[in-house]
């Protein structure tokens, strides 16, 4: 199985500044043959089910305000919020789908400093 | 509008079989790559995927969990279910139901706590 590891853990930003969340994966997600990263991106908050973020590695999902981000390729990815909003406090998730079993990271954890 | 409700119960018991249920709208198990899955998170922790069943009946498994885990479709009626034997206080957990576009997840039921306890 691939293995997902996020970094930090638990994050605390001010607002207005900007979160980066990390995500490694223990085997690389990117298909050659079409050149695509097969890694997603998904916020949580309380109560609610996760909402895709961003797809292909860097495709921003339809809604998704352009203050977040997604780049990386291979093995290291990377989530950016560029300036923090209150609203965006929320639990973060990567998540392979280049092979079966699909798996996540352990998410990240991002508040208001 | 493509929507997405788990059903099923909310206590069951150890070593119990459990059946949830995954009523969709908005999309059809005949185009070309849709699936739909399970997955599921104890609480305060992470996700995890659990299972995957496409239009042509293929179907996919944690591999973890795979020999404890059914995943089938009733596509006269929408739904997908997901039966789990020999049920485990750690498989409690909401269990969300998801729509897979290329592999991501771009719509989620609201999930469904189910606790395993006697």
């Amino acid at each position: 199985d691939i293995v997902m590891t996020q970094s930090p853990d638990s994050l605390a930003v001010s607002l207005g500044e900007r979160a980066t969340i990390n995500c490694k994966s223990s085997q690389s997600v990117l298909y050659s043959s079409n050149n695509m990263n097969y890694l997603a991106w998904y916020q949580q908050k309380p109560g609610q089910p996760p909402k895709v973020l961003i797809y292909w590695a860097s495709a921003r999902e339809s809604g998704v305000p352009d203050r977040f981000s997604g780049s990386g390729s291979g093995t290291d990815f990377t989530l950016t919020i560029s300036s923090l909003q209150a609203e965006d406090v929320a639990v973060y998730y990567c998540q392979q789908y280049y092979t079966y079993p699909y798996t996540f990271g352990q998410g990240t954890k991002l508040e208001i400093k | 509008q493509i929507t997405l409700k788990e059903s099923g119960p909310t206590l069951v018991k150890p070593t119990q079989t459990l059946t949830l249920t995954c009523t969709f709208s908005g999309f059809s198990f005949t185009t070309s790559g849709v699936g739909v899955g399970w997955v599921r998170q104890p609480p305060g922790k992470a996700l995890e995927w659990l299972a995957l069943i496409f239009g042509n009946d293929d179907k996919r498994y944690s591999s973890s969990l795979k020999t404890r885990f059914t995943i089938t479709k009733d596509t006269s009626k929408n739904q997908v279910v997901l039966t789990m034997t020999n049920v485990d206080p750690v498989d409690t957990a909401t269990y969300f139901c998801v729509h897979r576009r290329y592999g991501d997840f771009d719509y989620w039921g609201q999930g469904t706590l189910v606790t395993v306890s006697s």
